[in-house]
């Protein structure tokens, strides 16, 4: 499967616990994205890499979230002491940056409860 | 702060006709994405517009883009079954680096039989 490949694709856990979550973009993406989307919104942007290094935070991300991208393949969120507010779908996404054309391919998403 | 409203939120149609889902956005951008979801699944990437009156059409759906206006549209022409999903508009603001979308509510289309 050449798409972009998130686990796991459900994660239940208890406030004040700490979840990790996995993102693999397509072979040879340069750029991979972490959005966030609640139950009937659009998803909203999170960060983003270029290779290995992190070049843009939302204000959205708290300092409880914590992202990386070593070695510039996968990717890995960790949301530390969770709240219920953090319940969503965390989605990835990755492109190859070409200019102005710039397409993402979206995964299908980690859904995250906290009870 | 980028506001993206579409509208309907909740589109209930009938197969073979035709509806125009809208999207207004309030602050200038010259790029402008329409995505598909369906349920538990991916979104699926369906235009890229990049230019005021830019125009495509894939299949039964085709986008269009007025920046002056900033409106976008994605009209669907006789509807079938397979259209049914959430639909939507995001728009990049970014400046020539991240595209950083700012997506809309999105808009549920239903198409019945």
């Amino acid at each position: 499967d050449t798409g972009v490949s998130q686990d796991p694709r459900h994660k239940i856990t208890k406030r004040g616990q700490n979840v990790t979550f996995r993102c693999d973009p397509i072979s040879e993406h340069n750029r991979l994205y972490w959005y966030r989307q609640t139950l009937g919104q659009g998803p909203e942007f999170l960060t983003y890499f270029q290779n290995e290094a992190q070049l843009e935070k939302s204000r959205l991300l708290s300092d409880r979230f914590s992202a990386e991208r070593p070695k510039g393949s996968f990717s890995t969120l960790e949301i530390q002491r969770t709240e219920q507010g953090d319940s969503a779908m965390y989605l990835c996404a990755s492109s190859f940056y070409r200019g102005l054309n710039e397409k993402l391919f979206f995964g299908s998403g980690t859904q995250l409860s906290v009870l | 702060e980028l506001k993206v409203e579409q509208n309907p939120l909740f589109l209930s149609m009938q197969e073979g006709k035709n509806y125009t889902i809208y999207c207004n956005y309030s602050t200038t951008s010259d790029r402008l994405y329409w995505y598909r979801q369906d349920p538990g699944k991916s979104l699926e990437s369906l235009f890229v517009l990049l230019s005021n009156g830019a125009v495509k059409q894939e299949g039964r759906l085709m986008a269009s883009l007025d920046t002056k206006a900033r409106l976008s549209t994605l009209h669907i022409t006789a509807a079938v079954h397979d259209l049914s999903a959430t639909y939507f508009c995001a728009v990049d603001m970014s400046t020539g680096t991240a595209s950083k979308l700012t997506f809309g509510t999105g808009t549920r289309l239903q198409v019945t039989l």
